[in-house]
């Protein structure tokens, strides 16, 4: 059983700090990595992909890869009450083709 | 990315009562994924649907409970059969981009079983 692991949360952080989320995967071979946004109510939306080991940046997102650890973290700096949302990591185990397996989500909830 | 029009956005049903879900996607896909997302809980796949094939269905999930179609590249329905009240969830389409860059959901359909 292929398992993606995160804290559940709720993780409540001050408006303008830092929100760190994680995240663990059993799987070894997996090789993309993937953080959705989803907003109650709302499907899911692609905020970051990861590929490789090390960090990726785009705006106030942050993801960060170590596949020897087997753990992936997404940070968004300057967090906004609009970040207030469920964050769902994502393995896709197969590198030719789509076979995610998604985490359980953790809550965010940034405090004006 | 590609978008995707799904309906309905929500119903409430009858047990014993069957449900049809429909994506639609405004470009041609191979492959079409559909989801399940039971309350509170994060997204399980039901099966991959690709045009002229059969769906391939995940453990757990069957055929006869969950008949899909997939009559052309941009097109795909899901059917909740003899629903009961466990089948309460949200369901979601969705289709990859292009390998290894994530996949794009329809907007979901709230599924009520009363």
């Amino acid at each position: 059983q292929k398992e993606v692991e995160q804290n559940s949360g709720p993780l409540s952080v001050p408006e303008g700090a830092i929100a760190s989320l994680n995240c663990t995967y059993s799987d070894r071979v997996s090789q993309s990595f993937f953080w959705y946004r989803q907003y109650s109510g709302k499907s899911p939306e692609l905020i970051m992909s990861i590929y490789s080991n090390g960090d990726k940046e785009d705006g106030r997102f942050t993801a960060q890869l170590n596949k020897a650890s087997q753990y992936v973290s997404l940070l968004i700096r300057d967090s906004q009450p609009s970040d207030s949302a469920t964050y769902l990591c994502a393995v896709n185990l197969d590198n030719y083709g789509q076979n995610f397996v998604f985490g359980p989500g953790t809550r965010l909830s940034v405090l004006p | 990315s590609a978008v995707i029009s799904q309906k309905p956005s929500r119903d409430i049903c009858q047990r014993g009562t069957s449900l049809t879900i429909q994506c639609q996607v405004d470009s041609q896909v191979t492959m079409m994924f559909w989801y399940r997302q039971q309350p509170g809980q994060s997204l399980t796949l039901i099966a991959t649907a690709n045009q002229g094939s059969e769906a391939t269905y995940e453990s757990g999930f069957v055929i006869d409970k969950f008949p899909i179609s997939r009559p052309n590249l941009t097109f795909s329905t899901l059917t909740v059969s003899n629903m009961s009240p466990e089948d309460s969830s949200i369901y979601l389409c969705s289709v990859e981009d292009t390998p290894n860059l994530g996949t794009t959901f329809g907007s979901g359909t709230r599924l009520t079983v009363v």
